[in-house]
């Protein structure tokens, strides 16, 4: 399957700053991201959708000014969590969504950045 | 908006014996449903996904079934495995595959 990395794996900061998140799709190009936060033992609720070139579009309760994201090239979108506080600690994990090809389109999953906001 | 219901939340299973994970969707446009396999600190993998054409798909142990009309959807797994051990999640997506919603996942433990 396609390949979608995600930097960094672990980020430990203090609460009031900013963490950027980097999502990359390495073998194909995604014009679609999308970020999921996850917390523990509980299910991918999406936060938003990254389209490249253009604005975000971010799913009901979620902050948009908290939470920025940047879709800059068809291969890299950014989150980046401002003004961190320790209820922000959660797994985050990006997905990118392949080109449509033979009449299908697949979803693949970043490994996901863990952050602890102390 | 989607709105998908899985059941059930844990499930335990002695290896070798076959394991059913149900889904349910409220809209019924849509038309894609992916099942994903997460471990413990993992990100979820596809592991079969089907599309509102198709009733059933099988790849080896795994097999989906879909009911539109009804608008469940099943994942069946054969002859378990202590591997075969993660939480699963249902999703369904809309047509044109824009954003997937997730279940609420199942955790499965098969026991050697």
């Amino acid at each position: 399957g396609a390949v979608v990395s995600q930097h960094p794996s672990w980020v430990i900061c203090k609460s009031g700053t900013s963490v950027k998140i980097e999502c990359r799709s390495l073998d194909f190009q995604a014009t679609t991201m999308f970020w999921y936060r996850q917390f523990p033992k509980q299910s991918l609720m999406l936060m938003a959708t990254s389209n490249e070139g253009s604005k975000a579009t971010y799913e009901q309760g979620v902050e948009k000014d908290k939470f920025l994201i940047n879709h800059a090239s068809l291969t890299l979108s950014t989150l980046t969590v401002t003004s961190a506080h320790p209820e922000d600690s959660s797994f985050y994990i990006c997905s990118a969504r392949t080109p449509w090809e033979g009449g299908q389109e697949t979803q693949y999953f970043g490994p996901g950045t863990r952050l602890l906001v102390l | 908006g989607e709105n998908v219901e899985q059941h059930p939340s844990t499930l335990s299973v002695q290896e070798g014996d076959s394991a059913v994970i149900k889904c349910t969707y409220s809209d019924s446009a849509s038309n894609y449903f992916p099942w994903y396999k997460q471990e413990l600190g993992k990100r979820p993998q596809l592991i079969i996904d089907i599309r509102s054409n198709v009733g059933e798909k099988k790849d080896q142990r795994i097999a989906v079934t879909l009911n539109k009309t009804a608008k469940h959807f099943s994942l069946h797994i054969t002859e378990t495995q202590p591997e075969d051990s993660a939480v699963y999640f249902c999703a369904a997506a809309p047509g044109g595959y824009q954003k997937v919603t997730f279940g609420t996942g199942t955790k499965l433990q098969v026991i050697p």
